[in-house]
């Protein structure tokens, strides 16, 4: 069964750091592109950002580049995603999200994790 | 840059069929795949349609997936309607060096 666990939100202050992470199973993690999408409480999907198979290719949505990075290590079939200078509008679930193809940009995305929730407050 | 645009809401009663669109504000619909995603209340999302209309498996053939040049936008359809398709519905394309979601339709069936 293919399955993704994220872990490391929490309650941070702004201008903080998280490191989120997300555990992949059941498939061959190298092999695919891996995204992590976030959800603003009753607002919609925002997708952060993603990493090809083999960390060639990297995007971020224009609202973090230069704070979060995304990275995996697929020896540990793993994903992470840095979050630095949080601000209030960060505070979201953040989901783990297996792309359908190897690039970051073409097949969709096929499995979700259950997400990992990240609050930023004073 | 371009922006997919859902209606906001729709509703329908249960054995009916819905459409749910997804309008592609520049660029060719047909230019990048589009795939659609279900999130039950609560509840993480799910892919329900890869690449314009390739169900993922163990997805109901009730749910299918289209695109139309002439219209460049993207649909949903729902057939057989069922209560526990009450749903939000994201569609998602891609743009150069971004992922692109629509905003979401909230399915009620009643």
């Amino acid at each position: 069964e293919v399955q993704l666990v994220e872990s490391g939100g929490g309650l941070v202050q702004p201008g903080r750091s998280l490191r989120l992470s997300c555990a992949a199973s059941g498939f061959s993690f190298d092999g695919y592109a891996m995204h992590w999408v976030r959800q603003a409480p009753g607002k919609g999907l925002e997708w952060v950002s993603g990493i090809s198979w083999n960390s060639g290719d990297i995007g971020y949505v224009d609202s973090v580049k230069g704070r979060f990075t995304i990275s995996r290590d697929n020896a540990k079939k793993s994903l992470y995603l840095l979050m630095n200078s949080l601000r209030a509008d960060d505070t979201a679930d953040y989901y783990c999200v297996k792309g359908g193809s190897p690039a970051v940009y073409y097949y969709g995305m096929d499995v979700w994790g259950q997400g990992t929730t990240v609050t930023v407050s004073s | 840059n371009f922006m997919l645009t859902q209606p906001h809401s729709v509703s329908e009663s249960p054995g009916k069929t819905v459409t749910i669109s997804c309008s592609r504000s520049s660029g060719s619909v047909a230019s990048t795949y589009v795939q659609w995603y279900q999130q039950r209340p609560g509840s993480s999302p799910t892919t329900l349609i890869l690449a314009d209309n390739e169900r993922l498996s163990g997805v109901p053939d009730r749910f299918s997936g289209s695109i139309d040049r002439s219209s460049n936008s993207a649909s949903l359809t729902i057939s057989g309607l069922k209560t526990e398709d009450e749903a939000d519905y994201y569609c998602q394309s891609y743009d150069t060096g971004k992922v692109v979601f629509g905003g979401g339709t909230k399915l009620t069936v009643l």
